[in-house]
């Protein structure tokens, strides 16, 4: 079975400041691990993903995320804030590939002026 | 990549009355994977519909609340039954492909109001 956490259901970071959104995930099997972003209204945006390659993956947008197995961890990252960053950003976990997602709560992210 | 058209994209509807959710792909693919995120909280997997077969239910989700039917490899539909304000939710059809471009996709979900 598979379980995702993610620290903070809101993050407020200023422009330009780095922005670090917090997962940790459970699985009996080895993983494949998803972050997605939601705008107002709108669908699921897959940012990155974790499929046992590279352990720091690089997604769109600038942002990345490291694969940390010893902390059963997937925390999200970009360097610079941008006020076009602000949205719902989801930590998905999975045993089957794509299939079958379990999703954390969501990270609300805010970004101030 | 694979590109999902969900109809209606929302919808007002009285409780007790039922509301079926089409879900169409532009491939074909072998399962395709309804999740329900209710206000302010995250997805839920439903149920998964595999075409030919019944399909897979998820605890808490019972086929007589949310009947499916996947009648061919690009489509697939979901209806919520029996309606009340508690079956306001966004739903959502998603489908995978699993390879060297492990990846979901969503469509853009069905906003559903129960007055």
């Amino acid at each position: 079975a598979q379980s995702v956490t993610q620290l903070g259901s809101h993050v407020s970071v200023s422009e330009g400041a780095l922005v670090l959104l917090r997962c940790n995930y459970s699985s009996s099997v080895p993983p494949y691990l998803f972050w997605y972003v939601q705008y107002p209204n709108q669908g699921l945006q897959l940012l990155l993903k974790y499929t046992s390659a590279a352990t720091l993956v690089k997604g769109i947008n600038g942002f990345e995320a490291e694969f940390k197995k010893s902390e059963t961890s997937f925390h999200l990252t970009k360097p610079s804030a941008h006020m076009s960053d602000a949205a719902e950003y989801f930590c998905a976990v999975s045993g089957q590939g794509a299939q079958k997602l379990v999703f954390g709560q969501g990270t609300r992210l805010t970004i101030n002026p | 990549s694979a590109v999902i058209s969900q109809k209606p994209s929302r919808d007002i509807c009285q409780r007790g009355t039922s509301l079926t959710i089409q879900c169409q792909v532009d491939s074909q693919v072998t399962m395709m994977f309804w999740y329900r995120q209710q206000p302010g909280q995250s997805l839920t997997l439903i149920a998964t519909a595999n075409q030919g077969s019944e399909a897979t239910y998820e605890s808490g989700f019972v086929i007589d609340k949310f009947p499916i039917s996947r009648p061919n490899l690009t489509f697939s539909t979901l209806t919520v039954s029996n309606m009340s304000p508690e079956d306001s939710s966004i739903y959502l059809c998603s489908v995978d492909q699993t390879g060297v471009n492990t990846e979901a996709f969503f469509g853009q979900g069905t906003r559903l109001t129960v007055v």
